[in-house]
């Protein structure tokens, strides 16, 4: 069966530390993969997703950035974090249908 | 522009009673949609979907309306229990587009 794994689970960072999270899927081969924030109020906002090795949309201008080294590991990644980059960070897997599969979470406390 | 709504934060809903989730959507070129529900510190899990060719879909006791003419779905869930108080968030997808567009979710809480 398919797992899917996020670490750190809680995260507090200064402004202006950088920022890595990574995420890892097991179980399933070429997945698509999403960064999704969940801040107050705001519901789920989709952040980056890959269909592949390398390659990376972005949908919210930021200061972040994601990475796909591996077939299966998605890594969120930020050189300088700002306060209102405080939320609740998730990742999440799809083999290409319409449902998608959350991992548990980093909460993520820029102070 | 929010193409996904659900527009009440909250619901209390006594237990055994059925709950009602509903969500609005403006974008007609959507053609999946579906319900996470989500405990706090978790990430959300899938609950159940429709197809935009379809108006109804059952599991259990978890069952999805579609009237595409409004725009809108809702979850009806009977009886509630107490597992079930969570935030609901509603979604939408394109057959053409990988992205998953949710709400702001609901709040549901079964009181005892």
């Amino acid at each position: 069966s398919q797992t899917i794994h996020q670490w750190p689970a809680t995260l507090v960072q200064p402004v202006g530390s950088p920022l890595s999270l990574e995420c890892t899927v097991e179980g399933t081969s070429n997945p698509n993969l999403y960064w999704y924030r969940q801040a107050a109020g705001r519901g789920l906002q989709l952040l980056f997703y890959s269909v592949g090795i390398g390659q990376i949309s972005s949908e919210v201008p930021q200061n972040l950035s994601a990475s796909r080294p591996q077939d299966r590991q998605f890594i969120l990644s930020s050189k300088k974090l700002l306060l209102s980059d405080s939320g609740f960070y998730l990742c999440a897997w799809s083999t290409g249908g319409p449902e998608q599969y959350f991992g548990p979470g980093t909460r993520l406390t820029v102070t | 522009d929010q193409q996904v709504k659900q527009n009440s934060p909250s619901l209390s809903v006594q237990e055994g009673r059925i709950s009602i989730l509903n969500c609005d959507y403006t974008n007609s070129m959507f053609d999946y949609f579906l319900w996470y529900k989500k405990y706090p510190a978790e990430g959300p899990t899938f609950l159940i979907s429709i197809s935009s060719i379809k108006d109804k879909n059952e599991d259990g006791r978890f069952t999805v309306f579609l009237n595409k003419s409004a725009k809108h779905l809702s979850l009806h869930i009977v009886p509630s229990q107490p597992g079930d108080s969570a935030v609901y968030f509603c979604a939408a997808i394109m057959n053409r587009d990988d992205k998953i567009i949710f709400g702001k979710g609901t709040r549901l809480h079964i009181l005892p």
